[in-house]
C-alpha cells in the first residue's frame, strides 16, 4: 500500500481567491490522480498528474482553473483558481504504485468550502 | 453513452446476513473492475480487483463476481458486521493509462 497525506485537510475560502492543495506520498509511485467529490456524489477524475510535464485533464476541466504540478515521483499539487461556491467539494489525490499495478490508494481528502 | 450504475437505494441488513451489492455498466469493455470502501470523511480504500477473464475473486468475507456478458459485477459480504457499514464504490478502468471511472456508490448499513 501507500501512505498519502494531503494539506490542508479543510479550508474555507472566499470567492475569487485560489487554494493550493498538496499531496505527499511516502514512496515513489508511477501515477498520481486528482479527483473531486461533491456532496453526496461519487468521484470525478479531474486530471492525471504527469511527472515533469503538463497534466492530462478530463473533459470539463481546464488547466487555467485547476493547474497541477508534479515535480517528482512523490509529490503533487492541485490549485483551485478563482474559486466560486460551485467549487465547494472534497478534493482527493490518489496514486498507483507500480507499472503492473492497477489499484489506487487515496489520500484523506481536502474539504473545501467557498463562501 | 457510457454509464455505471450501482444500487441507488441504501442497503440495510441484519448482522450476520450476506450483503449483496450490484454494479452494472453499459458501453464499456473494462479489462478489470475494482471495489472500494469509503467511510464518511475519508478517501476510498481499495478492497478487490477482478479481471475480465476471472469469474470470481475472494478475500476473507468478501466475494466479487464479474460477468462480462451481463456487464455486471456483484459484491458480497458474508457474515456481515456493523463495522462493514460504509459506502461501497465500484470502478472500471477506462483503458487509458490506469484511469478509473467510479459508480455513485451504495451505502450499506448493518444493524446489530
Amino acid at each position: 500500500s501507500a501512505v498519502i497525506s494531503q494539506k490542508p485537510s479543510r479550508d474555507i475560502c472566499q470567492r475569487g481567491t485560489s487554494l493550493t492543495i498538496q499531496c505527499q506520498v511516502d514512496s515513489q509511485v508511477t501515477m498520481m490522480f486528482w479527483y473531486r467529490q461533491q456532496p453526496g456524489q461519487s468521484l470525478t477524475l479531474i486530471a492525471t498528474a504527469n511527472q515533469g510535464s503538463e497534466a492530462t485533464y478530463e473533459s470539463g476541466f481546464v488547466i487555467d482553473k485547476f493547474p497541477i504540478s508534479r515535480p517528482n515521483l512523490t509529490f503533487s499539487t492541485l490549485t483551485v483558481s478563482n474559486m466560486s461556491p460551485e467549487d465547494s467539494s472534497i478534493y482527493l489525490c490518489s496514486v498507483v504504485k507500480g507499472a503492473s499495478s492497477y489499484e489506487q490508494y487515496f489520500g484523506p481528502g481536502t474539504r473545501l468550502t467557498v463562501t | 453513452s457510457q454509464k455505471i450504475e450501482q444500487n441507488s437505494e441504501a442497503l440495510n441488513i441484519q448482522e450476520g446476513k450476506t450483503a449483496t451489492l450490484t454494479c452494472n455498466y453499459t458501453n464499456y469493455s473494462p479489462a478489470y473492475l475494482q471495489w472500494y470502501r469509503q467511510d464518511p470523511g475519508r478517501g476510498p480504500v481499495f478492497l478487490l480487483l477482478i479481471r475480465e477473464n476471472e469469474k470470481e475473486k475472494r478475500k476473507e468475507r468478501l466475494k466479487v463476481t464479474f460477468d462480462t456478458t451481463l456487464k455486471q459485477s456483484l459484491f458480497h459480504i458474508t457474515a456481515s458486521q456493523p463495522a462493514d457499514s460504509a459506502t461501497y464504490l465500484c470502478a472500471l478502468d477506462d483503458s487509458q493509462g490506469g484511469k478509473l471511472i467510479f459508480g455513485q456508490g451504495t451505502e450499506l448499513s448493518v444493524k446489530p
